[in-house]
């Protein structure tokens, strides 16, 4: 996961907004996907956008694409406690079949 | 859908024991992955296949570690023997076109192992 950096802990009061960021190492043809870690779980897919997209938009969810520093952000809206939880950004090319590769994971700890 | 199901849960074993840690990948999907998760080294790919093929397993670490597929339906990582350090949570994903693109994997929830 070397090649996909996070930042490795934020910390958010219930009911304000969550920025995690991710910067990434692929310009081409590439596919960015968020997952949730809760513990004791396995990773759940939150969502993903590929790399001719600006920004993608699912409910509470917001992912931003800056293509030229290669930096991608998920932003929550309306923070609850129970998204408390690792957040991992992943990368994968077209011509990498299968090799995603993942960030270190964010812990999002959120405060009542 | 039952998502990707994994066993044991959790499995506490003596070093030099052999461990078999077993995947069920989602019905239909061709391409199933393990992963290794350790608070060192966070996530990584031990090997992966596509039906039914390991195409990439340079991610196993040593000769003690190898993986089946025998079916569609059912993947083995075995540890022979453990020791200390395979003490890790490990992971089976799967996806419908190999993980490319808009084929996420889909992850089950782990075994947690400790080798004592």
């Amino acid at each position: 996961g070397e090649d996909v950096e996070q930042s490795l802990f934020l910390s958010v009061r219930e009911g304000d907004s969550s920025v995690i960021n991710c910067t990434y190492t692929d310009s081409s043809s590439t596919y960015l996907y968020w997952y949730k870690q809760e513990p004791g779980a396995g990773l759940q897919l939150l969502t993903y956008i590929f790399s001719n997209m600006d920004m993608k938009q699912d409910q509470r969810l917001t992912v931003l694409l800056n293509k030229k520093d290669k930096h991608l952000s998920l932003r929550i809206a309306d923070t609850q406690t129970g998204d408390s939880a690792i957040y991992f950004c992943a990368e994968v090319t077209t011509d990498s079949w299968g090799k995603f590769q993942f960030g270190a994971g964010t812990q999002v700890v959120v405060t009542p | 859908d039952a998502g990707v199901i994994q066993s044991p849960r959790h499995e506490v074993t003596e070093m030099g024991q052999e461990v078999t840690l077993r995947c069920k990948p989602i019905s239909g999907h061709n391409s199933l992955f393990w992963y290794r998760q350790t608070m060192m080294r966070g996530l990584e790919l031990l090997i992966y296949f596509n039906n039914n093929v390991p195409i990439d397993d340079s991610g196993m670490p040593e000769d003690r570690f190898s993986a089946k597929m025998p079916n569609a339906s059912f993947s083995t990582l075995k540890i022979q023997p453990s020791e200390p350090r395979d003490s890790a949570v490990y992971f089976c994903a799967s996806s419908q076109t190999g993980g490319a693109g808009n084929s996420p994997l889909h992850f089950g929830n782990g075994t947690r192992l400790t080798v004592t």
